[in-house]
């Protein structure tokens, strides 16, 4: 069981806005940032968001982060075809037996 | 362009040990901390170890903790994970990922630029 938690699937339609939530604790999302990864079918994870809400350069801006208290959230906005892939959120943990944790994905259906 | 090639992967009995190893071109290797993340077969992302620019913080994963060793060689802009007493619960894609931001783990963990990974099978 993964330490951030999120809805294991979402979906949308052409055109749509859809979010991801992700929950985590006051020891990773409560004092550090959170970033969001995209990964494709048979392919290497993909960087979306870094320090909660900023984008690399080349990600589209209908890719936007937000994040409040424990919790971090990813709005895709205008849904494309090419956008259905699994989503995961990622932050550091300071807790004892800390480091990196990523949550458990979430799967992005285009309908 | 940067970029990060992984390699050792392959087939070991459990018990033993194996090698990973991580070469970077196109960037200034000593300038970024560095990480290993894995995935196993129809899985999520799973962090395995990080280390500072300089190898003077490491961490680890609680699944992997006594079993594995991350290094690095600035000279040789490669990072490295050594895998001992390996289980089948250590079957998985292994990635190398470079830290976008700050040269040491913790707090900045966003990875901006992935290899493609090497196929770790443990497995008698």
């Amino acid at each position: 069981q993964s330490v951030l938690t999120q809805p294991p699937s979402a979906s949308g339609t052409p055109g749509q806005r859809v979010t991801i939530s992700c929950s985590g604790s006051s020891s990773n999302i409560g004092r550090n940032p959170v970033n969001w990864y995209q990964q494709l079918p048979g392919t290497a994870p993909k960087l979306l968001i870094f320090s909660n809400n900023q984008r690399p350069s080349g990600v589209p801006d209908r890719f936007s982060g937000s994040k409040s208290g424990t919790s971090a959230s990813l709005a895709i906005s205008g849904l494309q075809s090419e956008d259905e892939a699994t989503y995961y959120c990622a932050s550091w943990d300071d807790s004892l037996n800390g480091g990196g944790v990523f949550g458990e994905g979430t799967m992005l259906t285009v309908l | 362009e940067v970029q990060l090639v992984e390699s050792g992967g392959g087939l070991v009995q459990p018990g033993r040990s194996l090698r990973l190893s991580c070469a970077a071109s196109g960037l200034t290797f000593e300038d970024y901390a560095m990480h290993w993340v894995r995935q196993a077969p129809g899985r999520g992302l799973e962090w395995v170890s990080g280390i500072d620019w300089n190898s003077g913080g490491v961490a680890y994963a609680d699944s992997v903790k006594g079993r594995v060793i991350i290094s690095r060689d600035n000279a040789r802009k490669s990072v490295y994970l050594q895998m001992n007493s390996v289980r089948a619960e250590d079957t998985a894609l292994y990635y190398c990922a470079k830290q976008l931001q700050g040269s040491t783990i913790g707090y900045y963990f966003g990875m901006d630029v992935w290899g493609q990974g090497t196929t770790v099978i443990v497995s008698s």
